[in-house]
């Protein structure tokens, strides 16, 4: 496998559910992201882990939990969402260094909350 | 605090045409600038990134181009085709972590 995956593709929940999205990558990066993206709304950054430690969170509710075991891998740990969470969910991996790298996504994880 | 901006917001051209998407940022102090393309529903494909010492780009029909002094960076595609039909963004970093991107500009290729 090469880049970055997300599994699963797609996910149907209701509110009461836990379930999680996972994503790996293969670039040997530092750096893995979280994004949302909703309907005509630009891309939102969610979170941001560099060398398994988490450098930013932005301002995401609670039901919403990352984990990054190792620099491989990043979790969304998800429980008691709202409808409005309905969104594609993207995983992302860069290298940081010197200058911000190029940054890859995986194809994302379509998330509908009933 | 960067901002980024594409215009047009949507565009619909015959097959074959030769298009420009544009990119405006208002922070010129960029280390780079990356172009994706996101088909409905899928995740983003880096397509092109311009370094800060750069001017221009290529891959394939693909051309960026990159003006720091003016904020702006131009897609441009060659000979379009209908599988060129998507959403096309462009992203700078801000920061260490954070990139800011575009809104988008969604291409329709007519065949």
């Amino acid at each position: 496998e090469t880049g970055v995956t997300q599994t699963p593709r797609h996910l149907v929940m209701g509110m009461t559910n836990k379930k999680s999205l996972k994503c790996e990558q293969h670039l040997g990066h530092n750096a893995m992201y979280w994004y949302k993206q909703s309907a005509k709304k630009p891309l939102e950054l969610m979170f941001v882990y560099s060398l398994e430690e988490r450098v930013e969170n932005n301002s995401v509710p609670s039901r919403f939990s990352p984990e990054c075991p190792n620099s491989s891998h990043l979790f969304l740990h998800l429980h008691t969402l709202q409808p409005e969470d309905s969104a594609l969910y993207l995983c992302a991996s860069s290298q940081m260094g010197l200058a911000t790298g190029e940054l890859f996504f995986g194809e994302g994880s379509r998330l509908t909350v009933l | 605090k960067q901002e980024v901006t594409q215009i047009p917001a949507a565009l619909s051209v015959p097959e074959g045409e030769n298009l420009v998407l544009n990119c405006s940022f208002t922070d010129s102090a960029i280390y780079n600038l990356q172009w994706f393309r996101q088909d409905p529903g899928k995740g983003l494909t880096s397509l092109l990134l311009i370094q800060s010492s750069q001017r221009e780009q290529t891959s394939g029909r693909l051309n960026a181009s990159l003006d720091k002094s003016s904020g702006r960076s131009t897609l441009y595609i060659a000979a379009s085709q209908p599988g060129d039909s998507a959403t096309y963004l462009c992203a700078v970093p801000s920061g260490t972590y954070k990139y800011i991107f575009g809104t988008g500009t969604r291409l329709k290729v007519l065949a």
